[in-house]
């Protein structure tokens, strides 16, 4: 079974700084997605970014970028120029396809960032 | 832009009682999930659907678990009898054949007591 952890349950950062959140996961699998969701105090999940594993171009969406590094099965989330409503709880999450299938998303237990004036 | 929508928002029900949260999921979308999050814990997978059969489920989806879709639109999750420990939010999400990115619903707050 597939585990994703996220080591730094808070984090806090200033306005207009830069900010990663980190995430590892254990898989082996060799084909699979990633992704980051954002949860702001609404509890409504956001899908934030997403990375197929078989890409070794890093996504980036907008002020979103990620820094993923499968053999060391890492996949962190910089958030640049930071904003208060970047305020909210980021869970990563990891998916492996099923042709035919639907497929399931496994999170992990997420990181509380709090961007601060 | 179409969203995934979720009704109720909060229910509130004793414990013991039959409780059904409805999902209408994004038109062109084909496979259906149910989540739930306790509090302050992590989203845990409940469900998946797909071609109108339950593709995989977890342990927490036991016999007093079940899901529908009973027309075009509606995705449904019924609790039979409610537990405590069955208050949660519960998420529900779509994606389109050919993507993999699933689209959440706001959350239904079930309250058991």
């Amino acid at each position: 079974a597939q585990t994703v952890t996220q080591s730094q349950p808070e984090m806090s950062v200033q306005e207009a700084e830069t900010v990663t959140l980190s995430c590892t996961y254990d898989t082996s699998e060799n084909n699979y997605y990633l992704f980051w969701y954002k949860q702001p105090p609404s509890r409504q999940m956001i899908l934030v970014i997403r990375q197929e594993a078989y890409k070794q171009q890093n996504a980036t969406e907008n002020r979103f970028s990620v820094n993923f590094q499968k053999a060391a099965k890492s996949f962190s989330l910089k958030i640049s120029d930071s904003q208060l409503g970047d305020t909210a709880m980021y869970f990563c999450a990891f998916m492996k396809p099923h042709t035919g299938t639907a497929s399931k998303l496994t999170f992990g237990t997420g990181t509380r960032l709090q961007v601060t004036l | 832009e179409p969203e995934v929508t979720q009704t109720p928002s909060h229910q509130v029900t004793q414990m013991g009682q039959e409780v059904i949260l409805r999902c209408v999921p994004i038109s062109n979308h084909l496979y259906f999930y149910w989540y739930r999050q306790i509090l302050g814990q992590k989203v845990e997978f409940l469900v998946s659907f797909y071609n109108n059969e339950i593709s995989e489920k977890s342990e927490i989806f036991d016999d007093q678990f079940s899901v529908e879709r009973p027309d075009g639109s509606n995705f449904t999750l019924k609790i039979r009898s409610t537990k405590l420990e069955d208050s949660a939010m519960y998420f529900c999400a779509s994606r389109a054949t050919g993507t993999y990115e699933q689209y959440f619903g706001p959350g239904t707050r079930l309250t058991v007591t």
